[in-house]
């Protein structure tokens, strides 16, 4: 059944700093990963994806790592601004087409 | 740009009454998915469908069966629906089977159902 009320994980991060979000995955089989940003009222959008052949990848103000030993994911974003408030969503793809994702964590922005 | 549109932002049905969610995508793409979203839980896949007529079970599909007769459309259908499907639906479409490329999502569908 549903747990309601459950809470999302928070991050608090003053505006200009760099935020670090967590992600531990669960299927060592998993070969591709996307984090995905979602505002408030919005479906998710992609932020920026890897593959398991790499360790790291930079976007724009982002970057993502991955550790295949311990099976972890980790969004770093850089002089973090106002609109980076949201949740934000790591998924995971093994074979095949579907995507498994975690439970999110909120980024507040402070002015 | 890829365009996911669901049919309804907000929705609210009586319990026992029979529930169509509609998503269109216009990008030709193959998979489309439907999600539910529930705080702290993430999103959790209902089905999936990867062509014309071909579905695939996720997640959760209990209580749920979904249609797909034309490439663009992915249709959820609550049966039956109950309390504990109040939710957020996200539906998505990505482009081809196996391919390591995003999905991409509709703004959502918040179903109540009292």
């Amino acid at each position: 059944g549903e747990s309601v009320g459950l809470h999302l994980p928070t991050l608090s991060v003053q505006e200009g700093d760099n935020s670090i979000i967590n992600c531990a995955y669960s299927n060592s089989a998993s070969d591709y990963f996307i984090w995905y940003k979602q505002e408030s009222g919005k479906g998710p959008q992609f932020i920026i994806d890897i593959r398991s052949n790499m360790d790291k990848r930079q976007g724009q103000r982002v970057t993502v790592l991955l550790n295949k030993t311990v099976k972890h994911l980790s969004l770093q974003i850089a002089a973090t601004q106002p609109g980076d408030s949201a949740v934000y969503f790591c998924a995971e793809k093994a074979a095949g087409n579907k995507l498994t994702f975690g439970g999110g964590t909120r980024v507040l922005v402070k002015p | 740009d890829v365009k996911v549109t669901q049919s309804s932002r907000y929705l609210v049905k009586r319990t026992g009454e029979k529930v169509f969610l509609e998503c269109v995508q216009d990008m030709d793409h193959e998979n489309m998915f439907w999600y539910r979203q529930d705080p702290g839980l993430g999103l959790r896949l209902i089905y999936f469908s990867y062509d014309v007529k071909m579905k695939e079970k996720g997640d959760i599909p209990e209580g749920y069966s979904v249609s797909r007769e034309k490439k663009e459309r992915f249709s959820l259908i609550l049966e039956s629906a109950s309390t504990n499907q109040t939710s957020m639906y996200l539906c998505a479409s990505s482009l081809v089977q196996g391919a390591d490329t995003e999905a991409f999502f509709g703004q959502g569908t918040r179903l109540t159902v009292v």
